[in-house]
């Protein structure tokens, strides 16, 4: 089952934060973070591990509540170059990764 | 280092037909994984395979074949084509055997249209 992700859709202006959420009814050991540019592969923001170790590009910020299989993803100061699809991926025990349907966010100048 | 290979990019198929998305790696990952993109829906995992040998069922598998006989190629097999499988794939792999404990490499995706 699809974790699922809010909002599904963000306009912020440059300068402005955002935060996506993650959220899944299965029991997790990963939350893994995407971003995907109209008609290229996804591209690996983030991935945090349960027990608290965490992966990822510097200037992105993430948490991840094992306890209510949630996580949620940071944008501060965003930049133009920020607008794209983001996906959130989960590890569910028994081998699966699962992403969401995404959130689609919008930086205008 | 060309990372994971795709191919064909673009395909266009009339239903019933068959074919092979061939996917490669040359980063020694063991696991491998192919995805289904639809618009709203997000990326759906079709199968997975964490070794050579080695394969599973992932969220949509119905439709689809895959066999794993080498760590390097990872082919999805469409058997008859249906409209219904009109879709973007992508191909993706990972270091670690365990699926979600490292970061995945996406391929370029393939477009493919069925007629």
């Amino acid at each position: 089952q699809q974790p699922v992700q809010s909002p599904q859709a963000v306009i912020l202006r440059e300068g402005e934060d955002a935060v996506i959420n993650c959220s899944s009814s299965k029991a997790l050991y990963s939350v893994h973070w995407y971003r995907q540019k109209h008609g290229e592969a996804p591209v690996f923001l983030m991935i945090l591990l349960k027990g608290g170790e965490q992966k990822g590009h510097e200037k992105i910020s993430a948490s991840f509540n094992e306890k209510k299989q949630q996580s949620s993803l940071y944008l501060t100061a965003s930049q133009l170059s920020y607008s794209g699809t983001y996906f959130c991926g989960t590890g569910e025990y028994g081998n699966k990764l699962v992403f969401g349907a995404g959130t689609i966010l919008r930086v205008k100048s | 280092n060309a990372g994971v290979t795709q191919t064909p990019k673009f395909q266009v198929l009339k239903t019933g037909q068959s074919m092979t998305l061939q996917c490669a790696q040359d980063m020694n990952h063991e696991y491998m994984s192919w995805y289904r993109q639809d618009p709203g829906m997000g990326l759906r995992l079709i199968h997975y395979s964490v070794g050579a040998g080695i394969t599973d069922q992932g969220e949509v598998p119905n439709g689809y074949n895959v066999s794993r006989s080498t760590t390097e190629d990872f082919p999805l097999r469409l058997l008859s084509a249906a409209p219904s499988q009109t879709s973007v794939y992508f191909c993706a792999s990972s270091p670690p055997a365990a699926p979600g404990t490292g970061e995945l490499f996406f391929g370029e995706g393939s477009r493919l249209t069925v007629l």
